[in-house]
């Protein structure tokens, strides 16, 4: 089955540039998705189809993929930016969707 | 804007049963597929059941098959999921999405969720 890893932290000091990372097996034929989770709140889709972005979520949020690797990256940090960070893909091979175990990010 | 707004969840003991709904606005319900997504107490995000606009094709996570149903009534706008024989490693946050657009498509708008807690 599809594993999607995460570094379970990441550390930026604000107007920094954070990258959180996400590896997995033949991750290069499947697309990406990123979601922001803040605490008691509800996922947030940030990131979707490796590069694109929702409508109304800042160009500061942008992901991008190198072979078995996907990245969100995001420009600026802002205090505000801090959250539990998901990847996610689906899985062909048996119709499932995989998440990451996800990234906290903590805007120093 | 697509509002998602999920009910039923609850306290119930292990062994026992429990019907979570959704209902959305903002959007044609009837053209959109559906998953549900749980999230044990801190703990990471899991899929657990999809389905398509009609309903004929449905999906789920290897540790619900068999257990849940998920199910949909278009003229309601209403997403549904029943849950048996629940365990306690059931206990979390149940949300309803909408899926996206696209091969492998996202899950582009969430509710706010429901818990369940499975214990005696």
């Amino acid at each position: 089955s599809n594993v999607l890893i995460q570094p379970p932290s990441v550390s930026v000091a604000p107007g920094q540039t954070a990258r959180i990372t996400c590896a997995g097996d033949d991750l290069g034929s499947k697309t990406v998705h990123w979601y922001q989770q803040k605490p008691g709140q509800a996922p947030v889709l940030v990131v979707y189809h490796d590069t694109d972005r929702p409508s109304g979520i800042p160009e500061r949020f942008s992901g991008s993929k190198s072979g078995n690797t996907a990245t969100q990256t995001i420009t600026r940090v802002e205090v505000g930016d801090e959250a539990d960070y998901y990847c996610q893909v689906w899985d062909s091979s048996n119709d499932h969707w995989v998440f990451g175990g996800g990234t906290k990010l903590t805007v120093l | 804007q697509v509002h998602l707004v999920e009910s039923g969840g609850a306290l119930v003991k292990p062994g026992g049963s429990l019907t979570l709904s959704c209902i959305v606005s903002g959007s044609s319900f009837r053209d959109d597929d559906m998953a549900w997504i749980r999230q044990p107490p801190g703990k990471g995000l899991e899929w657990v059941s999809y389905t398509t606009r009609s309903g004929r094709t449905i999906y789920y996570s290897d540790a619900v098959k068999g257990r849940f149903t998920i199910s949909r009534e278009n003229a309601q706008n209403a997403l549904y999921l029943q849950l048996n024989n629940l365990r306690p490693n059931d206990t979390a946050v149940y949300y309803c999405a909408r899926v996206g657009e696209g091969y492998g498509p996202p899950f582009d708008y969430w509710g706010q969720g429901t818990l369940v807690t499975v214990s005696s």
